[in-house]
């Protein structure tokens, strides 16, 4: 079985400072993470993805997220956040294999809210 | 392309009532999945699909069967609707296995409550 905690439900914090949101997860087996975005009443896009390799991903819109196997986290950062950026944020875990292959397991959510 | 598109984007049921909620993708990918959000709870496996013709349970299937009959689609289907399965529902595609088809892609989501 495989699941995912985001630490924090929501995260306040003003135009052009640095944000950080975390994600710990489980598995008993090598994994494969992601973040996703969903802005207000609309699907979710994809911000970045760890599959191998690197443990440092760079993703669209400035994001960036750094698996960390030790701590079983993959935590997402941004270094100047927009007003824009305001939007819930899901961290989400698929097995590389066994049973929990190609299913993902979200995390409850992070919503960011930037202000001016 | 229009990638992940979902019918219809919105429905209101009274309990009992069924109703289907169709998922379409043109990206020819092999899995697509049902997923169910929640306040508070992310999103969760209903049922998934890794190719035509084959359907599998996720997390919560309680209350929902699907079926996948045409490569490019996948239904859900509601038999006899519960206030509990009030909810926005999103559907996924992923190419196939393997490097970047391990991404999965989302559509707009239907919200669907029930009375």
């Amino acid at each position: 079985a495989q699941s995912v905690t985001q630490l924090d439900s929501q995260v306040p914090v003003f135009e052009e400072a640095p944000v950080e949101l975390r994600c710990n997860y489980s598995s008993s087996v090598s994994v494969y993470l992601f973040w996703y975005v969903q802005y207000p009443n609309q699907g979710l896009q994809l911000l970045l993805k760890y599959l191998s390799g690197s443990t440092l991903v760079k993703g669209i819109n400035g994001f960036e997220a750094e698996f960390n196997k030790s701590q079983t986290s993959f935590h997402l950062r941004k270094p100047s956040v927009h007003i824009s950026d305001t939007a819930e944020y899901f961290c989400a875990v698929s097995g590389a294999g066994g049973t929990s292959y190609g299913k993902l397991t979200f995390g409850q959510g992070t919503i960011l809210t930037v202000h001016p | 392309n229009a990638g992940v598109t979902q019918t219809p984007k919105f429905r209101v049921l009274k309990t009992g009532q069924s109703m289907t909620l169709l998922c379409a993708q043109d990206m020819n990918h092999e899995y697509m999945y049902w997923y169910r959000q929640d306040p508070g709870m992310g999103l969760r496996l209903i049922h998934y699909s890794v190719g035509e013709g084959t359907t599998a349970k996720g997390e919560v299937p309680d209350g929902y069967n699907v079926s996948r009959l045409k490569k490019q689609n996948f239904l859900l289907g509601l038999e006899s609707a519960a206030p509990s399965q009030t909810s926005v529902y999103f559907c996924a595609s992923r190419p196939g296995t393997g490097g970047s088809q391990e991404t999965q892609y989302f559509g707009p989501g239907t919200r669907l409550l029930v009375l």
